[in-house]
């Protein structure tokens, strides 16, 4: 298996933009999740989705910010307009659900660093 | 959001040395994870544990989850160059099973 896929590995953009990353989950995977990760502030859920549908979004920082799924083999989070303090590198993970309930294992993709100057 | 307390916050040791690490929380956990992170790579599994009391080994690595539910540790024996990197507990809170709350990581460094 390729594992989690994002894409773009780095990008960098103006104050403003739109700035839009990708995420392929593992094949199977029914969970799919969008973490925010920075110096200050650590490891960060953002969203998460079951089946495609949004579970919870309250980690969203503002209405700047979106994610959708709109099949199980893809999502995307968005930021328009983009700030610098979003400055950060987002990891896509999936998971499906163990055995055991509430055991959700999750596996990270490479993540996409994101700088806006 | 809640966060796991994960101590130390870095390690410098040498190789060879063993290394211990661990993570707590006011509240009651179902599941105790432990990743790895290596510079500009996602976080890797390294142990999963599922029951309060559990030991669980993973080559050189050791994981318990603690039997209070609040707490994990993690050793690491006989460190290598390899280890080098962001270790980080997770876990599952009671009550939400489908979203993992990180610690704020170990920064380990080992020297030859």
């Amino acid at each position: 298996d390729a594992g989690v896929i994002q894409s773009p590995r780095h990008e960098v953009t103006e104050m403003g933009q739109e700035v839009t990353l990708r995420c392929k989950p593992i094949s199977g995977h029914d969970y799919l999740f969008w973490y925010r990760q920075t110096m200050m502030r650590g490891l960060e859920l953002l969203i998460y989705f079951n089946n495609n549908v949004p579970i919870d979004d309250s980690g969203m920082p503002e209405d700047r910010f979106s994610a959708k799924m709109p099949n199980a083999s893809f999502s995307t989070l968005k930021i328009q307009p983009s700030e610098p303090r979003d400055s950060a590198v987002y990891f896509c993970a999936s998971s499906f659900e163990q055995g055991v309930p509430g055991a959700n294992v999750l596996t990270f993709g490479a993540g996409s660093r994101l700088t806006v100057l | 959001g809640q966060q796991l307390n994960q101590s130390p916050q870095s390690m410098f040791i040498q190789e060879g040395e063993d290394v211990s690490m661990n993570c707590t929380s006011s509240s009651i956990f179902n599941t105790w994870l432990w990743y790895k992170q290596d510079p500009g790579e996602g976080p890797v599994l390294l142990i999963a544990l599922y029951k309060a009391g559990e030991l669980t080994s993973n080559g050189r690595l050791t994981a318990q989850f603690g039997i209070t539910r609040k707490d994990s540790f993690l050793n690491i024996s006989a460190s290598i160059p390899s280890d080098v990197g962001i270790y980080f507990c997770a876990g599952h809170p009671t009550g939400t099973a489908s979203k993992l709350t990180f610690g704020t990581g170990t920064r380990l460094q080992v020297t030859l």
